[in-house]
């Protein structure tokens, strides 16, 4: 059974760097896109960004020159870094499995997701 | 674009059928995923891949799309239905994903 389980600081001062790691149970890490998603409270699901199993890296393009997404398959575990964060960046930290395929039609979902992390950026 | 749009809110009479949507242009070359959020819950998946259910998902749970709309529909909707609900999918570009803002989806 897949299991993700994420840890990290919960608590931040504006201007720190958020540090969240997902350890992934019972998966490979080849074949599949690693994300991490927030969701502000109150708010929706914004993308973070992703990984694959050889470090390949995509970001939202609104946090890219902030984000560092990183993957240890000797652990199977990855892990996200949000630099320089504000009030704005407080919100629940998920990580998640994705799966992309298809031809003439793609098929891209999460299936699997972290239990969350709530983390405060306030002084 | 790599926006999806979703209705703020929709309500349902309990049994009955509920239609939720999620319009962008990224679903004319994506089937969009579909998420169900309860409060204080990480999502959890009801469908991919246009209309397929994980194990565990009730078959009152259905997807479908055409052109740049998609579509949840629940048949016989149920308490345990009220929830948020979100679409997402890759956008235009193939390399970033998106999701809808979502649909807070209530039973009366």
């Amino acid at each position: 059974q897949v299991q993700l389980q994420q840890w990290g600081a919960g608590l931040l001062k504006p201007s720190e760097t958020l540090s969240l790691t997902c350890a992934v149970y019972g998966a490979s890490f080849s074949g599949y896109y690693w994300s991490w998603i927030r969701q502000p409270p109150g708010k929706g699901l914004e993308w973070i960004g992703e990984i694959n199993h050889s470090g390949s890296t995509k970001y939202n393009p609104s946090l890219k020159s902030r984000v560092t997404i990183s993957v240890d398959t000797s652990k199977n575990q990855f892990s996200l870094k949000l630099s320089s964060v504000t009030a704005a960046d407080t919100a629940v930290y998920y990580c998640a499995r994705g799966e992309d395929y298809g031809a003439i039609i793609g098929r891209y979902y999460f299936d699997y997701w972290g239990q969350g992390t709530l983390v405060t950026a306030s002084s | 674009s790599s926006e999806l749009t979703q209705d703020p809110a929709v309500s349902v009479a309990l049994g009955q059928t509920v239609r939720i949507t999620c319009q962008g242009d990224s679903l004319r070359s994506y089937y969009a995923s579909w998420y169900q959020q309860k409060p204080g819950q990480a999502p959890v998946l009801v469908i991919y891949a246009k209309n397929s259910r994980p194990s565990g998902i009730p078959d009152r749970f259905s997807g479908s799309s055409s052109g740049n709309t998609a579509s949840l529909t629940i048949t016989g909707a149920q308490a345990e239905d009220e929830a948020d609900y979100y679409c997402n999918s890759r956008d235009t570009s193939g390399n970033h994903v998106v999701f809808g803002g979502g649909t807070k989806l209530t039973v009366l």
